[in-house]
């Protein structure tokens, strides 16, 4: 079973940031917080991980709280082509291999 | 850099058929997953190979098997379809570098069993 909670939808304006929550409140010390986004019928794409630190790339911002039992995803200027599903997903820090647990995700709808 | 490349994008078998779906990871990766995505139970981990061992596997009856070459390519099969088969076949590589490695996913293959 997926170790996350997320809302099942949020709706954002274009050129505003979207901020997707995830719940992960019995994650573990070891346990990476990675988050994929999956555009209708096409793969996941990876968006970004981190352990405890917060977390910035070029496509997003992560955010974890201090005792790290939620995070925060920030996409800080949405466009329409945000429009997704966002998974948020918990991974033991020395799972090496690829398997991860989907849950059901936060759907994303971006609207000009 | 190439991405990772699964073959059939769209395939459609009859109930009884058997299948067989290819992916190549990027190039270095070493570690390939498969994972079904249907609309009822979302994204199910299949079974995951390292050096053309299977190190992981979900629950899913035996019809699906796999398959893990010595250049990383891998191959998933599925004998004696059901109509609840159909679904999009993803496949998912990693270099396998040990702690918070990233994994990248290929488009998938959308299989229909009528």
């Amino acid at each position: 079973d997926a170790k996350t909670t997320q809302p099942p939808s949020m709706d954002c304006a274009e050129g505003r940031a979207a901020n997707l929550p995830c719940n992960h409140s019995t994650i573990s010390g070891n346990e990476y917080v990675y988050w994929y986004r999956q555009i209708h019928s096409q793969g996941p794409q990876y968006i970004i991980h981190g352990l405890k630190n917060n977390e910035t790339n070029e496509m997003a911002s992560l955010i974890i709280t201090e005792d790290r039992k939620s995070s925060t995803l920030i996409l800080p200027h949405a466009t329409l082509r945000d429009t997704a599903v966002y998974y948020c997903i918990v991974r033991p820090q020395n799972q090496a291999g690829t398997a991860l647990i989907f849950g059901k995700g936060t759907t994303l709808s971006v609207s000009s | 850099k190439a991405g990772v490349t699964q073959t059939p994008r769209y395939l459609i078998k009859t109930r009884g058929q058997q299948v067989t779906l290819s992916c190549s990871p990027i190039s270095g990766h070493r570690s390939v997953s498969w994972y079904q995505q249907t609309p009822g139970q979302g994204l199910q981990f299949l079974f995951e190979y390292f050096s053309e061992t299977q190190r992981n596997k979900g629950n899913f009856p035996g019809r699906f098997s796999g398959r893990q070459f010595s250049n990383s390519r891998s191959e998933m099969n599925v004998s004696t379809l059901e109509l609840g088969d159909s679904a999009l076949y993803l496949c998912a590589s990693s270099l396998r570098t040990g702690n918070g490695n990233t994994i990248y996913f290929g488009e998938g293959s959308w299989l229909t069993v009528v």
